[in-house]
């Protein structure tokens, strides 16, 4: 049973570029969610996918951007890096018929350095 | 807006021994969900225990338990029997039970060092 996958696992980019960042689900699972976790502190919803469309979204700016694909792979894209953009940026997944728990699994994450 | 807060940045214990976890939060829902994950270094986040809000028992995986008190807003985890690779950051998260609201809102974790 395939679990979460993201690539790549480091990534350094300089201030001013775009990045790119990959998931796949959990095998079955149809929702995709995004988190950013800077250094010593806790995740930070950045938004949840479902049927291809954004359907919640936190306290984060445009330059944020995402899509989901038929297959429910996801990626998020980061445009005009800045340099507190450096973080762990985790993927989790669920399954819409395990609602309401939507119990959701973890990627091992992308680690972005911004310079 | 809903809060978590993990007063412990760090706690230790020796193995085979207990520990508790607190976390508090702050909402003014009645309906929710909450949860324990575990981030071992440089590993990926994985799912401890859950609690419904609406269940007034604790629930119970293996050698972890939950003291959630629902008017304190109170959900500590207990680990019985600490082994060393209990050793991690263990968050405590929060998730409404509102119709599209699927945000996870975390607490800012606590490092559990496990003493051999």
């Amino acid at each position: 049973d395939a679990g979460v996958t993201q690539s790549p696992t480091h990534l350094i980019k300089t201030r001013g570029q775009q990045v790119t960042l990959r998931c796949s689900p959990k095998s079955g699972h149809d929702t995709v969610s995004w988190y950013q976790q800077a250094l010593g502190q806790g995740p930070q919803f950045i938004f949840q996918y479902y049927e291809e469309e954004e359907r919640q979204r936190g306290n984060f700016p445009d330059r944020f951007s995402g899509h989901q694909f038929p297959n429910y792979s996801s990626e998020l894209n980061v445009n005009a890096l800045l340099l507190g953009d450096s973080a762990l940026y985790l993927c989790a997944s669920s399954l819409e018929l395990n609602s309401p728990i939507y119990e959701q699994y973890f990627g091992p994450g992308t680690r972005l350095t911004v310079t | 807006a809903q809060t978590v807060t993990q007063s412990q940045p760090e706690m230790s214990v020796q193995e085979a021994e207990t520990v508790t976890l607190s976390c508090t939060y702050d909402t003014s829902e009645s309906d929710y969900y909450l949860f324990w994950y575990k981030q071992p270094p440089s590993r990926q986040m994985i799912l401890v225990i859950r609690q419904e809000a609406y269940k007034q028992q604790n629930a119970t995986e293996n050698r972890f338990s939950v003291n959630f008190q629902k008017a304190a807003k109170s959900f500590s985890l207990k680990i019985s029997d600490s082994q060393l690779g209990d050793a991690a950051m263990y968050f405590c998260a929060y998730r409404s039970a509102e119709d599209s609201n699927y945000q996870l809102i975390w607490g800012a974790g606590t490092k559990l060092i496990i003493k051999p």
